[in-house]
């Protein structure tokens, strides 16, 4: 059973970098699975941000593909999310997850909050 | 960018009553569509996949139905865990993969 755990500060200043971890355990970072970011503002519904799989392929959010970069750590099991340029509009729960590579999502982090504010 | 609509916003059942969630995309997603479960400081959690297809551990009472953009997710009798948020999402069209905005089942 595939575990993931988010890592990170939760609180940013605005124009910083909102940089998470996330710690796969129970599995390998380089299974058939999409290693994603989603994010969630509260009361609203998740939002896709970006995945990348463990041969280097990524896919970005169109609406935040400027500010946005995924990376893969095979040597520590871990996937990154970098997001620049934050501004309180970024505030959220970020979870990472396990895409299966029909679609849906297999497995979620129990979620970060990170809070933009100065 | 499919945008996913779901209906109602809220919906109030008693327990032991049946439960009908609706959502519909913006443009054909074939079956490429989950439900999701969330419960009040938790992810969410894969309930329906493939339109119709239960996950591990999803009991027997939810079902989900539809395809192409009209897709439905039944309880059949409400239980006591059942009160959560439901979301759909598409996979079917990247980028993005995307989200409805929630059906609070209360």
């Amino acid at each position: 059973q595939v575990q993931l755990k988010e890592s990170g500060p939760g609180l940013v200043k605005p124009s910083g970098t909102l940089s998470l971890t996330c710690t796969v355990s129970g599995g390998s970072i380089s299974s058939s699975l999409w290693w994603s970011w989603v994010r969630q503002a509260p009361g609203k519904g998740p939002e896709w941000i970006a995945e990348t799989y463990h041969s280097g392929t990524t896919h970005y959010s169109p609406s935040l593909k400027s500010r946005v970069s995924i990376s893969v750590d095979k040597s520590k099991n871990q996937f990154s999310l970098n997001l620049s340029a934050v501004t309180a509009a970024d505030t959220a729960f970020y979870y990472c997850a396990a895409r299966s590579v029909t679609g849906f999502v297999a497995y979620w982090g129990q979620g970060k909050l990170v809070i933009v504010s100065s | 960018e499919v945008v996913m609509t779901q209906s109602p916003a809220n919906l109030s059942v008693s327990p032991g009553e049946r439960a009908t969630l609706s959502c519909r995309a913006s443009q054909s997603v074939s079956s490429n569509f989950a439900w999701y479960q969330q419960r009040p400081g938790q992810p969410p959690r894969l309930l329906i996949y493939g339109a119709s297809t239960r996950a591990t551990d999803t009991p027997a009472r939810f079902s989900g139905s539809g395809s192409g953009t009209d897709f439905t997710l039944t309880i059949s009798s409400l239980q006591s865990e059942d009160f959560a948020v439901y979301y759909c999402q598409q996979y079917h069209t990247w980028p993005p993969w995307t989200f409805g905005q929630g059906t609070k089942v209360e």
